[in-house]
């Protein structure tokens, strides 16, 4: 039963084009979400997190947008670059809770 | 700021053997989480535990294990390994673990049973 899905495996954008990571969850309680960055033989890295009184947060490159009403949400990188090339984590937890982490998707920026 | 440290970052064990592996959390921070990730599988949570309590528990066997320190350091244990063990144990930390709190990784122990 998997709470947080992320069914794109993986993802593969031009350099300086926008990508989009997508992720789903099922638990309507989920109130708080990030997402990781993760290369390989090493930690994640926290990249941006949302609340869930909020529909968007943005850092930078990156924007997270979430969808209650769909339970869903995307991160956005503009532009992408080749050192994006990584495995992204979304995560969700509620209060209380442990983080719930989906299975990840594989960017990869190509040159 | 040191980061999240976590030792030993590579370890080969038998199989049948134990194993501990160490996180030192980032200073102030309270929480400390233990996740699993294994080849195509995300991360798999393990347990966390604040203030020396184990808080909340994945869906693990009870060969793995952890524990608290005063000084919020933790370990976990892993007792008769098995080959299905090997997976990168990753360990993260937050200030009070709570909702609202970002979790900070660290490297990883990287097991390897055989």
């Amino acid at each position: 039963d998997q709470q947080v899905k992320q069914n794109s495996p993986s993802l593969s954008v031009q350099e300086g084009r926008i990508s989009i990571l997508n992720c789903d969850y099922t638990n309507s309680m989920f109130d708080y979400f990030l997402w990781y960055k993760k290369y390989p033989a090493e930690g994640p890295t926290f990249l941006i997190s949302i609340s869930s009184i909020k529909d968007k947060n943005e850092d930078g490159r990156f924007t997270v947008f979430l969808n209650k009403s769909a339970k869903h949400l995307s991160l956005h990188i503009v532009p992408s670059q080749p050192g994006d090339s990584a495995v992204y984590f979304c995560a969700a937890n509620r209060y209380g809770q442990n983080f719930v982490f989906g299975p990840g998707t594989r960017l990869s920026v190509l040159p | 700021k040191a980061g999240v440290t976590q030792t030993p970052r590579y370890l080969i064990k038998t199989r049948g053997q134990q194993v501990t592996l160490s996180c030192s959390p980032i200073s102030g921070h309270r929480s400390v989480s233990w996740y699993q990730q294994t080849p195509g599988q995300g991360l798999q949570f393990l347990f966390e535990y604040f203030s020396e309590t184990q808080r909340n528990k994945g869906n693990f066997p009870g060969r793995f294990s952890g524990r608290q320190f005063s000084n919020s350091r933790s370990e976990m244990n892993v007792s008769t390994l098995e080959l299905g063990d090997s997976a990168l144990y990753l360990c993260a930390s937050s200030l009070t673990g709570q909702a609202g709190n970002t979790i900070y990784f660290g490297e990883g122990s990287w097991l390897t049973v055989v």
